[in-house]
């Protein structure tokens, strides 16, 4: 079982829609939590940290569980634009310092 | 503030010859990563530099595969000799520091080994 697990899709929905990504995490000593938006044939970029209270960011929300180490990440009004590759990643201390554990990614499109 | 730079953005070689990617890391980051990511799957963890020392190669296969950042800012990752499973995206990442806080990647290095 890999330590990072996500959905990896498609999934297919209209402009407009809402659509919701899970990620589940299986060490408990996992500390911080990010989404990343991947485009094709591009390098990862962070789209938001994901906070134990919940965070926001437009039509981006982010949501933590830790009790049952799953982060969300839900997109409200889903654009054409918003269609790529979704990467959950968790953070975690090992020997001494702090790593960085990628999931498959979740490929999103967006159809007009 | 200016980004991770990497080179070269793509390099095709055959199987059996060396091949050095560069990366420069965003000014005063400490920490410095390269990942390679295989099409269809995330980055995957090659070596972590905190300044000019090795923090974790566990995943690097050292037969073939080497790194250093002699100076702690700029970094070179080597294949030799290439093979074919190596065809995927080489991506170079930094943060301020090692700890809970977000990276940010270059643009990445495509390798084709034919």
């Amino acid at each position: 079982r890999k330590e990072v697990e996500q959905d990896p899709g498609p999934f297919n929905v209209p402009e407009g829609a809402t659509v919701a990504f899970n990620c589940t995490y299986s060490n408990s000593a996992s500390q911080s939590f990010f989404w990343y938006r991947q485009d094709c044939r591009k390098e990862p970029k962070l789209l938001m940290s994901v906070y134990s209270s919940g965070n926001e960011d437009g039509r981006f929300t982010a949501q933590l569980n830790r009790a049952s180490q799953y982060i969300s990440l839900l997109i409200r009004d889903s654009k054409l634009s918003d269609s790529a590759t979704y990467l959950c990643v968790v953070n975690r201390p090992t020997s001494g310092t702090y790593k960085y554990i990628f999931g498959t990614g979740t490929r999103l499109k967006v159809l007009a | 503030e200016a980004g991770v730079a990497q080179s070269p953005r793509y390099k095709i070689i055959e199987k059996r010859q060396s091949v050095a990617f560069w990366c420069n890391p965003i000014s005063g980051h400490a920490t410095l990563y390269w990942y390679q990511q295989i099409l269809g799957q995330g980055p995957k963890l090659l070596i972590q530099f905190q300044n000019n020392g090795v923090v974790d190669d566990s995943q690097l296969p050292k037969d073939r595969f080497s790194a250093e950042r002699l100076k702690g800012v700029d970094s070179t990752l080597k294949i030799q000799p290439a093979k074919l499973e190596d065809s995927a995206v080489y991506l170079c990442a930094s943060s301020p520091r090692t700890g809970p806080q977000p990276q940010h990647f270059g643009d990445g290095t495509r390798l084709s080994i034919l």
